[in-house]
């Protein structure tokens, strides 16, 4: 079945580093890929989507590209910041009813 | 613009009660999906339902696990007979369900915990 896989973390980061949390994916069609966020204590928040080959979302300063040629949708942020410290899944949605499966999650850690 | 409403945010219970857990989608939403998270874990997919209808049920437990979303009012999970592994943050999440890849907008979740 359709599956995600991401990096374990946690990953740990000074301010103003540069940020990449690999995402692969495994999907028998062409699914929609998304990154979510998880503040503690919280709910997931949307970060960014993809819906097909070659988008790159973005938003707050984080992208991701959609490659199906490598079946990837990495998430990327030139220079994090305290405030980015959170959880963040990876996602893809089921093309027939939408359902989201995602990865185990991966922690982000920035100190100051 | 309301978000998703689920109550209560956390919620506990003895073994064998039972677990009621609401869930209102955004306005103009009809299609509301239910994960549940164990601790340090991804969430994992419930069920999906649209309004009177299951729609996909693959991940539910094929015991005490049940779910519905009526013409009218929230959506509701319920767990009968709780044991201690039902402890864990359950999520609803809502759509506009008008396409492939539509985003589904999280509610801040409930916490289970069973002693």
């Amino acid at each position: 079945g359709d599956s995600v896989t991401q990096m374990e973390g946690p990953v740990t980061l000074s301010e103003e580093a540069f940020l990449t949390i690999n995402c692969t994916y495994t999907a028998t069609g062409y699914p929609s890929l998304f990154w979510y966020v998880q503040y503690p204590g919280e709910g997931l928040q949307l970060l960014l989507k993809a819906t097909k080959a070659d988008d790159k979302g973005s938003n707050k300063g984080f992208e991701a590209t959609y490659r199906k040629e490598t079946t990837s949708f990495h998430l990327e942020k030139g220079s994090v910041q305290v405030s980015d410290s959170a959880v963040y899944f990876c996602a893809l949605s089921d093309r027939d009813t939408d359902k989201l499966i995602f990865g185990t999650g991966t922690r982000l850690q920035v100190f100051p | 613009n309301a978000g998703v409403m689920q109550n209560p945010r956390h919620l506990v219970r003895r073994r064998g009660q039972e677990a009621r857990l609401r869930c209102s989608p955004m306005k103009g939403h009809s299609h509301v999906y239910w994960y549940r998270q164990l601790p340090e874990e991804g969430l994992k997919f419930m069920v999906y339902l649209q309004k009177e209808n299951i729609i996909d049920e693959s991940g539910m437990p094929k015991e005490r696990f049940s779910a519905e979303f009526p013409k009218e009012g929230p959506s509701i999970l319920r767990i009968q007979q709780v044991v201690r592994g039902d402890s864990a943050a359950y999520f609803c999440a809502s759509s506009l369900g008008q396409a492939g890849g539509e985003t589904q907008y999280f509610g801040p979740g409930t916490r289970l915990l069973v002693l």
